[in-house]
């Protein structure tokens, strides 16, 4: 099975930075996703790392540490529509579906 | 952009009565996926289908479920006979490959059942 632990809450300031770390215990691994899902809406996809090291797109970057079961999104100068929640998810290497944690919720204060 | 659709957007019904959750994957994609997430819950993996037939299931996708891909673009999750437990939001995905494909969601049908 997968166990993946993120944190609950953040709160941070426009224009900030905000990183939020995602740790995983998986019985398989193969690719780690980052989505951002708005209060009602579908989980939206922002990135994948696979191998270790730091994937960037834009204002978003991923980190990924296979060896340490650990990742972490980058949120670069926040804007209040980044307020959302940011899901961790883990695929498996013996199946293909994502197996998700509960989800940070990013509050972006003025 | 190519997106994934699902209608309705949202469905009450009455406890017992079936429900069909209708999706669109994106057009090219092969592989599909139902998940849904309880209110304030995380996201649940319900059941992927490749190639008409399912791939994998979890526990939840018991035998009052069932999905279908009816025609060339329709995938359909029925639940038979619905419990209160079953209110939740539904989201189909679809990925244009398993192994290394990014998996898009569509919007979600919020499901209420009394």
């Amino acid at each position: 099975g997968q166990n993946i632990d993120q944190p609950t809450e953040m709160t941070a300031t426009e224009g900030a930075i905000v990183q939020i770390n995602c740790t995983y215990q998986t019985s398989g691994f193969n690719g780690l996703f980052w989505y951002q899902q708005h209060a009602g809406e579908a989980p939206t996809f922002l990135s994948y790392n696979v191998l270790d090291g730091l994937e960037e797109k834009g204002r978003f970057s991923s980190f990924l540490s296979r060896s340490k079961g650990y990742s972490y999104l980058l949120l670069k100068e926040l804007q209040m529509k980044d307020s959302a929640s940011y899901l961790c998810a883990v695929r498996g290497s013996n199946d293909y579906k994502l197996s998700f944690g509960a989800g940070t919720t990013v509050t972006v204060r003025a | 952009e190519p997106e994934v659709t699902q209608t309705p957007s949202h469905q009450v019904t009455q406890m017992g009565q079936e429900v069909i959750l209708r999706c669109v994957p994106i057009s090219n994609h092969l592989y599909f996926y139902w998940y849904r997430q309880i209110l304030g819950q995380k996201v649940e993996f319900l059941v992927s289908f490749y190639n008409n037939e399912i791939s994998e299931k979890s526990e939840i996708f018991d035998d009052q479920f069932s999905v279908e891909r009816p025609d060339g673009s329709n995938f359909t999750l029925k639940i038979r006979s619905t419990k209160l437990e079953d209110s939740a939001m539904y989201f189909c995905a679809s990925s244009e490959i398993a192994a290394a494909g990014t998996q898009y969601f569509g919007p979600g049908t919020r499901l209420t059942v009394l």
